[in-house]
């Protein structure tokens, strides 16, 4: 099973909807991460946390909220989705000690 | 803004060619590089990390100079599954990453 999961794959949702992408990890890490990837545009970090309680923006938090149910989730919502938010959305973990971190398989998101 | 450069590409070599990429970063507060390979929409995946003496890893060797904040990956006997694009990344100092916007490698027979 992989490390890293995240749910939905893919999504196609309208203008105006709300929208809830989640993390699961299995890897026992505290920290985890939220980017969007856009074409031309690289990775952009959109918020971290380092802990349950600790939530932090990242880049480009504006038109995002998250949450830290527990150690091994987090989850990103769209409170109300418009067509710039379309790109593909990866989670990551990583463990204090080190900066190396451990990606997702992606979310594509297509906001119509 | 902290910013790592990145030439795009894409790079077009033959099978067996050796290949070079550079990236430079502009925190010289950073302390952690890695490079990334990510291949056509799926996640990037770490590479190797980059150490202040150079490392190598098989076919690949990264190299850091500090001093002009650049780093260096060598690609040596490229193979077809070589090609993907790959992703210079440097730590932000709060203990968070910044990603070039990666180059494309493409290697043929």
């Amino acid at each position: 099973d992989a490390d890293v999961t995240q749910t939905p794959r893919n999504r196609i949702t309208k203008t105006g909807k709300r929208i809830m992408l989640e993390c699961s990890q299995t890897k026992g890490h505290d920290r985890m991460y939220w980017y969007r990837q856009d074409p031309g545009l690289g990775l952009r970090l959109i918020y971290y946390s380092f802990d349950v309680k600790d939530i932090n923006k990242g880049e480009i938090s504006d038109g995002y909220s998250v949450s830290r149910q527990a150690q091994a989730k987090f989850s990103l919502s769209l409170e109300s989705a418009i067509p710039n938010q379309t790109a593909l959305y990866f989670c990551a973990t990583n463990s204090g000690g080190t900066d190396t971190q451990y990606f997702g398989p992606g979310t594509r998101l297509t906001v119509l | 803004r902290k910013e790592v450069e990145q030439d795009p590409g894409p790079f077009n070599v033959p099978e067996g060619a050796t290949v070079a990429f550079n990236c430079t970063y502009s925190n010289s507060a950073s302390q952690s590089f890695f490079w990334y390979r990510q291949d056509c929409r799926k996640e990037p995946k770490l590479l190797m990390s980059v150490y202040s003496s150079g490392n190598e890893d098989g076919r690949f060797t990264a190299q850091l100079n500090r001093a002009s904040q650049y780093i260096s990956l060598l690609i040596r006997d490229s193979k077809l599954s070589d090609s993907a694009t790959y992703l210079c990344v440097v730590n932000s100092g709060y203990s968070t990453l910044t990603f070039g916007k990666g180059t494309m490698l493409l290697v043929s027979p």
